[in-house]
């Protein structure tokens, strides 16, 4: 079954709004999640890493007023976007890992389509 | 920080041929390299990893090397079939829960019926 959950799995919205995408860590609690950005025909591109009970540590490049992480429980973490652009449509996906130890492998969810009018 | 690069970006095989795609990594504190599958649209799938303490895994069809010396890794799809076409990504890490992945740039590979 789904490790990962990722909520909306597609959005589109108006240039100047802002959108918020949920990931949630349906079997294990996770102190730390991953946010990556997909745009068409390109790698995953770690934008942020989301601490649990802390602030989000942003890649370079990546604006932190602009894409806003909260980690306020063990399984839910949130990205808004805020005053989404047409640049910003890309696919957003979620990442957990299991808690620290030998398993690095990370569980990823299903990934939410921004598009931006 | 960590940089991994991948190769080739397009892959066309026969079906039954095999299928090799190669990574290098920068970091040589990088001791996990697992290798996904992403199909257009979905979420990457893990198919299989390796840690640094061995040189080869094999499942099934599917085999990694990696080199640790040369900081380079590679994929092996033998028997190759049409089901096997998607995007093939690399990554690197330390073995950690807090680590993120450092992917490499992608493959895509296309099996020929």
């Amino acid at each position: 079954g789904a490790v990962v959950s990722q909520h909306p799995s597609w959005v589109i919205c108006k240039s100047g709004t802002s959108v918020k995408i949920e990931c949630r860590s349906l079997d294990f609690q996770a102190t730390t999640m991953f946010w990556y950005r997909q745009f068409p025909k390109q790698s995953l591109m770690l934008m942020a890493t989301s601490n649990e009970g802390s602030k989000a540590t942003y890649e370079q490049g990546v604006e932190k007023d602009k894409f806003l992480i909260n980690h306020a429980s063990l399984t839910l973490s949130t990205l808004t976007v805020t005053s989404a652009h047409p640049e910003d449509s890309s696919f957003y996906i979620c990442s957990v890992s299991r808690a620290s130890g030998l398993s690095g492998e990370l569980f990823f969810g299903e990934g939410s389509r921004l598009t931006v009018l | 920080g960590e940089n991994v690069e991948q190769h080739p970006s397009t892959l066309s095989v026969q079906e039954g041929d095999s299928a090799v795609i190669k990574c290098t990594y920068s970091d040589s504190a990088s001791n996990y390299f697992p290798w996904y599958k992403q199909e257009l649209g979905k979420r990457p799938q893990l198919i299989i990893d390796i840690r640094s303490n061995v040189g080869e895994k094999k499942d099934q069809r599917i085999a990694v090397t990696l080199n640790k010396t040369a900081k380079h890794f590679s994929l092996h799809i033998t028997e190759t079939q049409p089901e096997d076409s998607a995007v093939y990504f690399c990554a690197a890490s330390m073995d950690t829960g807090r680590r993120a992945l450092t992917f490499g740039s992608g493959t895509r590979l296309q099996v020929q019926p």
